[in-house]
C-alpha cells in the first residue's frame, strides 16, 4: 500500500527566512508526487509535481521540491518565506492500486500547517 | 477556463437523510475523483470515475455511491446520514486517469449532518 508521511503538523518561520516542509512516502514502482495548498474555506491547489527527470522541480508562487529517491523524499521549499504563504499543504503519492479497471490513486499526507510570522 | 465548480456550497441535513453533492469539472478533463476530508482523517479518496465508469473506490462504506454522466459531470451520494459523514467533500478532475496529470480541485461541499 501507498503512503505519505508529513512528520511535522506545523511550521513556523520568519517572513523572509527560507521554509522548508518535509514529506516522505512509500509506494510501489515509480513514484510520482504532488504538492499542494489549502487556503481556509478553499479547496486545495496545485503547486508542483515530480514525474520523472530533475530531481529540482520548480512550481507556483516561487515553491520548489527537492525529490530524493534514496531518502523516499519530497521536500517542499521556497528561499523566502511571505505572510501571505501561511497555509496548509498536502504532500501527495500517485501509484497504483489494484482496482480491476485499473486506476492511479491519489494519497494524501495528513498536512503540515506553515505559518509564515512577520 | 474555469475551474472545477461544486454544487451546494454548504449544506445541513439529519441523520438518517440522503444527500446528492454535484461536481462540474474543468471543460476537456474526462477523470473525476471524490474526496472526504475531515480533521481527524484528513482527505480520503472516495472514488474515481472516467468515462462514466468506476475506476477505483476507496475504504467507504456503501452508503457513498456515486456516478459520471456523458459530459463528465458527476455527482455522489451518502445516503443514511450519520453524524460522522460531516466533512467537507472535495472533487477533483484531470485529463485522464494517467498518474502524471495533476489533479484539480473545486472548493467543496461543506456537509454538517445534524
Amino acid at each position: 500500500a501507498q503512503s505519505v508521511a508529513q512528520p511535522e503538523d506545523q511550521v513556523n518561520v520568519a517572513e523572509g527566512n527560507p521554509l522548508t516542509v518535509k514529506c516522505t512516502y512509500s509506494v510501489s514502482g515509480n513514484p510520482y508526487l504532488f504538492w499542494y495548498v489549502q487556503y481556509p474555506n478553499r479547496g486545495l491547489q496545485f503547486l508542483l509535481k515530480y514525474i520523472t527527470g530533475d530531481n529540482l522541480v520548480k512550481g507556483s508562487y516561487g515553491f520548489e521540491a527537492e525529490f530524493n529517491k534514496s531518502q523516499t523524499s519530497f521536500h517542499l521549499k521556497k528561499p523566502s518565506a511571505l505572510v501571505s504563504d501561511s497555509a496548509l499543504y498536502f504532500c501527495a503519492v500517485r501509484g497504483i492500486t489494484y482496482s480491476g479497471a485499473g486506476s492511479y490513486q491519489l494519497t494524501f499526507g495528513k498536512g503540515t500547517k506553515l505559518s509564515v510570522i512577520p | 477556463k474555469a475551474g472545477v465548480t461544486q454544487t451546494p456550497r454548504y449544506l445541513i441535513k439529519t441523520r438518517g437523510q440522503q444527500v446528492t453533492l454535484s461536481c462540474s469539472p474543468i471543460s476537456g478533463h474526462r477523470s473525476v475523483s471524490w474526496y472526504q476530508q475531515t480533521p481527524g482523517q484528513g482527505l480520503q479518496f472516495l472514488f474515481e470515475y472516467f468515462s462514466e465508469t468506476q475506476r477505483n473506490k476507496g475504504n467507504f462504506p456503501g452508503r457513498f455511491s456515486g456516478r459520471q454522466f456523458s459530459n463528465s459531470r458527476s455527482e455522489m451520494n451518502v445516503s443514511t446520514l450519520e453524524l460522522g459523514d460531516s466533512a467537507l467533500y472535495l472533487c477533483a478532475s484531470s485529463l485522464d486517469t494517467s498518474p502524471a496529470w495533476e489533479q484539480f480541485f473545486g472548493p467543496g461541499t461543506r456537509l454538517t449532518v445534524l
